[in-house]
């Protein structure tokens, strides 16, 4: 699986959107986009993925350029309770177009939101 | 359905004791995941399943570590004899191949300190 780049750590002001950035140049064409977010001592919560459209869904949206080198997860109006790790994750698509199978997590970005 | 259940939820062993951790999917899902986290390694894939079969234990650390599946409904994994640098949270998890998002679903980890 592709790596997948993030910044460490974001602060975002309450009420505000959270624009989450992550670099994946060597993404294949058969690789979506995931994100997922671990809030502190609990497991890690699915949010959304992509391929190559923007998506949307009642958490978040995704942005993904269209040489697929870069994504953006937006929170429209983060909350403290989105205070938490962020992971975007590259992950090969199965037969069938669908993506299943094993999950590799790299470091992630901390959002901390303030009030 | 109650989500993918795990324990113990805290366990608490001293150095060359046996440490089994259980984790129950949720039905009808056929991937399950191990997965340990710490502060410096991050969240590392242990080993999968897929209906009941090991795919990949490219994770699995030594052979003190074993894991086993003997239903679609539970799974154990065993740390014999336990080290102080096996102290971890470790999650399971599971999904479901096919049409849909490829999500997985985590329980809430089982802490293991071992002193």
């Amino acid at each position: 699986d592709a790596k997948t780049t993030q910044p460490p750590s974001m602060d975002c002001a309450e009420g505000r959107a959270a624009n989450l950035p992550c670099n994946h140049s060597t993404i294949s064409g058969n690789e979506y986009v995931y994100w997922y977010r671990q809030i502190h001592s609990q497991g890690p919560q699915y949010i959304i993925h992509g391929l190559k459209n923007n998506e949307t869904n009642e958490m978040a949206s995704l942005i993904i350029t269209e040489d697929r080198k870069s994504s953006t997860l937006i929170l429209p109006h983060a909350t403290l309770r989105d205070t938490a790790v962020y992971y975007c994750i590259v992950r090969v698509a199965n037969a069938g177009g669908t993506s299943y199978g094993k999950l590799t997590f790299g470091q992630g970005t901390i959002l901390t939101v303030h009030p | 359905d109650a989500g993918v259940i795990q324990s113990p939820r805290h366990e608490v062993t001293e150095m060359g004791q046996e440490v089994t951790l259980r984790c129950k999917p949720i039905s009808g899902h056929d991937y399950l995941f191990w997965y340990r986290q710490t502060m410096m390694r991050g969240l590392e894939l242990l080993i999968y399943f897929n209906n009941n079969v090991p795919i990949d234990d490219s994770g699995m650390p030594e052979d003190r570590f074993s894991a086993k599946m003997p239903n679609a409904s539970f799974s154990t994994l065993k740390i014999q004899p336990s080290e102080p640098r096996d102290s971890a949270v470790y999650f399971c998890a599971s999904s479901l191949a096919g049409w849909g998002t490829g999500e997985l679903f985590f329980g809430e980890g089982s802490r293991l300190t071992v002193l």
